[in-house]
């Protein structure tokens, strides 16, 4: 069984810009949350998708946003990029069940850098 | 609101020999999960060992267990005859299991380097 996949696994993009960044979960897993982790701040929720649906999200400005698809691939974007946004990005799958979801799968990650 | 506490940001281990990594968390729920993730230069966080908070027996897998001390809020992860492979960060996480269970809230992290 494939495990969750993200790509690309490193991006470098210049400040202002904006970039997408993918997920595919797990087989059967129709929830998918995304990560920010950085060295100062570390692992912090950004949202969460399921039945593509943004359902939950975290204290993030409104550049950060995603989608997810029918398949439930999820994609982020992030608008307007700035230095701050430098981080690596990972994804958590989720079988959801009703309001509960099992335990979360994390892709390799992309890591993020913003010149 | 959840919150997670390592207080050790780096710990150090020789092969063979066994480790505890400390974690404290506070929640106002009554029922939830505990987690310790690993998170190996590969970058990709991998789940180590899960406990629901109802449950009092504290949950084992192979050499990793817990010590799980709800009326303390503590969570501690034991890893016994340690190996190389276990280098890694080691972040332990909380979720709700109620209808706002959605996310997980992490530690900061611990950086556990196994010696040879």
């Amino acid at each position: 069984k494939a495990g969750v996949t993200q790509t690309p696994r490193y991006l470098i993009k210049t400040r202002g810009q904006q970039v997408t960044l993918s997920c595919s979960p797990i087989s059967g897993h129709r929830s998918v949350s995304w990560y920010q982790q950085t060295p100062g701040q570390g692992l912090q929720f950004l949202f969460e998708y399921f039945s593509e649906t943004q359902r939950n999200k975290g204290n993030f400005p409104g550049r950060f946003s995603g989608r997810q698809f029918s398949n439930s691939r999820s994609e982020m974007n992030v608008s307007t990029l700035e230095l701050g946004d430098s981080a690596l990005y990972l994804c958590a799958s989720s079988l959801r069940t009703g309001n509960v979801n099992t335990e979360a799968f994390f892709g390799q990650g992309t890591r993020l850098t913003v010149v | 609101a959840q919150t997670v506490t390592q207080s050790q940001p780096e710990m150090s281990v020789q092969e063979a020999e066994t480790v505890t990594l400390s974690c404290t968390y506070d929640t106002s729920e009554n029922n939830y999960y505990l987690f310790w993730y690993k998170q190996p230069p590969s970058r990709q966080m991998i789940l180590v060992i899960r406990q629901e908070a109802y449950k009092q027996q504290n949950a084992t897998e192979n050499r990793f267990s817990v010590n799980f001390q709800k009326a303390a809020k503590s969570f501690s992860l034991k890893i016994s005859d340690s190996q190389l492979g276990d280098t890694a960060m080691y972040f332990c996480a909380s979720k709700n299991s109620g209808g706002s269970n959605y996310k997980l809230t992490f530690g900061k992290g611990t950086l556990l380097t196994v010696n040879p």
